[in-house]
């Protein structure tokens, strides 16, 4: 089983429109949880954290479910600049590093 | 915003070459990583470094690769003879604590092995 496991996509979705992404992951021990987001061929850019209370940032909203192992983000009333790939990111306890999944591919149609 | 600087934004190099890839991280930041992705696959861990060492490192990085802080403000991933799969995209991040808060990415080095 992989780490961490995202659906790929693409997601085509008219502007405006609200978008889900889910994510789960297969190490108990993670510890911190993340969204990030890549535009092609472009750096990995920090969306969001991930808290276990849920959080939200402007149109974007995370949720963690520990029990089930599963993450979530909502994005709210999407825009054109929107499109892009969307990276589940995880840390578990004890590690140093990022564990990454594949990524969402998000497209925004006009 | 502060940045993490990578160079060059794009080498080509022959098989079997050494290459050095360059990185400037935030000034205040304490700990440092390398990153790589292969064209159409994941981001895929390296390396972390630390207090002048280094502090994990993944499967990935064997004998052939090598990290340094030559001075206060460079750090560098060397691969020693490089293959064709080492063509990838490296990216180098860094953060203020370790990875509960996040990261920042540079914006990569295209390493493209003929």
């Amino acid at each position: 089983r992989k780490e961490v496991e995202q659906d790929p996509g693409p997601f085509n979705v008219p502007e405006g429109a609200t978008v889900a992404f889910n994510c789960t992951y297969s190490n108990s021990a993670s510890q911190s949880f993340f969204w990030y987001r890549q535009d092609c061929r472009k750096e990995p850019k920090l969306l969001m954290s991930v808290y276990s209370s849920g959080n939200e940032d402007g149109r974007f909203t995370a949720q963690l479910n520990r029990a089930s192992q599963y993450i979530s983000l909502l994005i709210r009333d999407s825009k054109l600049s929107d499109s892009a790939t969307y990276l589940c990111v995880v840390n578990n306890f004890g590690n140093e590093k990022l564990t990454f999944g594949t990524g969402t591919r998000l497209t925004i149609i006009p | 915003e502060p940045e993490v600087t990578q160079t060059p934004s794009h080498q080509v190099t022959q098989m079997g070459q050494e290459v050095i890839l360059r990185c400037v991280p935030i000034s205040n930041h304490l700990y440092f990583y390398w990153y790589r992705q292969i064209l159409g696959q994941k981001v895929e861990f390296l390396v972390s470094f630390y207090n002048n060492e280094i502090s994990e490192k993944s499967e990935i990085f064997d004998d052939q690769f090598s990290v340094e802080r030559p001075d206060g403000s460079n750090f560098t991933l060397k691969i020693r003879s490089t293959k064709l799969e080492d063509s990838a995209m490296y990216f180098c991040a860094s953060s203020v604590r370790q990875p509960n808060y996040g990261y920042t990415f540079g914006s990569g080095t295209r390493l493209t092995v003929v």
